[in-house]
Order: C-alpha cells, then structure tokens, then sequence
C-alpha cells in the first residue's frame, strides 16, 4: 500500500473546479508534486512546491497543502483535463519517494 | 531542450536478463536525479528507485531492493535499469524521469518516453 492517499475516482462538471488531495505523514514536512497522465502518454508535472507551475501548464491548475494533505485544483475544468492525476513526494523517512494510487477525473 | 530518451520496448522469456536505457540531453546530466517508475497494465505508478550520477548515490524502493540493478554513465549522459532474472510479473512500461529535490521541494521532470517490457514464455 502506497503511503500517499488518493482518491480514485472523482467527477466535475464541465467549466466547474474540482479539487484533487493526497494525504500522508510526510506532507506535513514536504510538497507535493502533481502528474497528469492521459490514456497512452507518459506523465507530465503540473505542479511542484508550494504551487508553482512548470512552463505550459495552464493557469487553471493550483497546488496548496494544509496538515498532512496536499491538494491540486482545477479552476474551470476543461475537456482535456480527463485524465489520471498522481501525487508524489518523500516517503515517511525522507530518503526515498513515494506515488499516490492516483485519481481518475472525468470531466462531465 | 531538455529530453530524456528511453530504448526500444523488448519482448523477453522467464529468466532472461535485460538491460534498458535512459539518454539525457540538453542538461547537466550530474546535477540531477534519474529515477525509475514502473506502470503495470492498467495500474498506477510505481516509483522504484533513483540515482544520482554526479556521486552515483543510489536509492531503491523497499519493493525493489534487490530485484533490479540502477546504474548511470556519465560520460554519455546515460542511465540504466537491469534485471537479472526476468518474470513474468515484471511485464509492465517503464518510465525513467529527471528529478530534482531542494529542500522541501521535490519534482521529476520530463519523463522518458516510456520503454514496454513484455515478459512472455
């Protein structure tokens, strides 16, 4: 069992904001980042740190942490937001990494 | 252009061994981690180990602690994922990814393009 939590399976309407979360210990002493990963395609990093965005990755997608849960918003999801979404960060004893199970979004 | 270019997918048999590869470019390949990320068929990402090429520190995943083999050559700017002794189980596409980790920061990016390992008597 991984020890970052997600959420499987979450659901938004289409143009409403939906917020994905990662729990675990280790979040309280560090970020979260955040993949998408679409059908076929190797994973891509939408977010990083306290909530910063590599190049390219739209506006719309936010990070922020609170406790031992991270979160990754999407503000007016899109169509091609449909996608699988992954947290990673250290693991409990801060030399190794760890990925969420991930969150499959459908975009309604 | 920052890019790291995995080998070609490999069709092997139980017990074989297999080496793949991991090209960067368009960086200073010492300066930052590759780690290794297996994905099942249709399962979630599995992180499984990494390393550093400037000083070669090498960290595996409790779960892949001896069942795989991390490696890098820097003078090609090149790191490597083996197995000894393939299984059937070990089926699956593997990702490797740069990484970078500052303080309370951790990030991997980008990722290969994915090598398919199909392990099939």
């Amino acid at each position: 069992s991984s020890e970052l939590t997600q959420d499987p399976a979450v659901s938004v309407a289409l143009g409403q904001t939906v917020r994905i979360t990662c729990q675990g210990d280790s979040l309280r002493s560090y970020y979260a980042s955040w993949y998408q990963q679409k059908p076929g395609q190797a994973p891509v990093l939408v977010i990083y740190g306290k909530n910063n965005r590599p190049s390219g990755i739209p506006d719309r997608f936010s990070g922020s942490s609170s406790g031992n849960t991270a979160s990754l918003t999407i503000t007016g999801a899109q169509a091609e937001d449909e996608a699988d979404y992954y947290c990673n960060s250290r693991d409990s004893s801060g030399n190794l990494w760890v990925f969420g199970g991930g969150t499959k979004l459908t975009v309604l | 252009e920052v890019q790291l270019v995995q080998s070609g997918a490999e069709v092997k048999k139980p017990g074989e061994s297999l080496k793949i590869s991991c090209k960067g470019s368009g960086y200073s390949f010492t300066s930052y981690w590759i780690g290794w990320v297996r994905q099942m068929p249709g399962k979630g990402l599995e992180w499984m180990g990494i390393i550093y090429p400037g000083d070669s520190d090498t960290r595996y995943s409790p779960s892949f602690q001896g069942q795989v083999t991390i490696s890098a050559d820097k003078s090609i700017s090149t790191a490597y994922l083996q197995w000894s002794s393939l299984k059937a189980s070990d089926t699956a596409m593997y990702y490797c990814v740069r990484g970078d980790s500052s303080g309370f920061t951790n990030w991997f990016d980008p990722w290969g393009q994915g090598t398919l390992v199909t392990v099939s008597s």
